[in-house]
């Protein structure tokens, strides 16, 4: 398998403009994450799908930020308009619900998006 | 404050020395988690230790679960320049939801 696949790897954007990070997920993981790394705040989780539905998204931050999975194997997360302290690394992390009969809470993270916002 | 906090600490040792690291968290956990992120990647899963778990081996990884104290190490034996990373703890606190700690930065000097 290859793994979460995450895109653009990097992304230097002006503020104000409209930013849309990528996500797919490994084939027959039933539940996806976006978290976001800053050196302040560390690793924060922003929202997470269980079977393509939005389950938590009190982590996104502002009205700006919004999140969707139409299908198993995609997922968007999109600033809009984006600002400098929306600078940082977005992961997107999948995890299988089950695996073998038995629950799975391991995540697999992807490669990330680095975004700068000038 | 975030569950999963470890001590927030850079260390740096030499190639075959144990590197330990620590972790706590203020509430019930279902299980706890160690990752490791290498410079510019995602994390990558290393292990994971129920809350009715007291010890867990992996290779050169051993993590300890004190439920009492809400605390978890993590120790990595003979140490090698590859284990170079930052290493990061994550509580599971229901609903696969994992709360990630700082991390802790580790230099292994071959």
């Amino acid at each position: 398998d290859a793994g979460v696949i995450q895109s653009p790897r990097h992304e230097v954007t002006e503020m104000g403009q409209e930013v849309t990070l990528r996500c797919k997920p490994i084939s027959g993981h039933n539940s996806l994450f976006w978290y976001r790394q800053t050196m302040m705040r560390g690793l924060e989780l922003l929202i997470y799908f269980n079977n393509n539905v939005p389950i938590d998204d009190s982590g996104m931050p502002e009205d700006r930020f919004s999140a969707k999975m139409p299908n198993a194997s995609f997922s968007t997360l999109k600033i809009q308009p984006s600002e400098p302290r929306d600078s940082a690394v977005y992961f997107c992390a999948s995890s299988p619900i089950y695996l073998r009969g038995e629950i799975q809470e391991t995540q697999y993270f992807g490669p990330g998006t680095r975004l700068l916002v000038l | 404050s975030q569950q999963g906090e470890e001590d927030p600490q850079a260390l740096s040792i030499q190639e075959g020395e144990n590197a330990t690291m620590n972790c706590s968290y203020k509430t019930s956990i279902n299980n706890l988690q160690w990752y490791r992120q290498n410079s510019g990647r995602g994390l990558v899963h290393l292990i994971l230790i129920r809350s009715n778990e007291r010890e867990k081996h992996s290779g050169r990884l051993r993590v300890t679960l004190d439920t009492s104290k809400k605390s978890s190490s993590l120790l990595i034996t003979a140490s090698r320049a590859a284990d170079t990373a930052s290493y990061f703890c994550a509580t599971d606190y229901g609903n696969n939801r994992l709360a990630f700690g700082k991390g802790n930065q580790v230099v292994v000097i071959p």
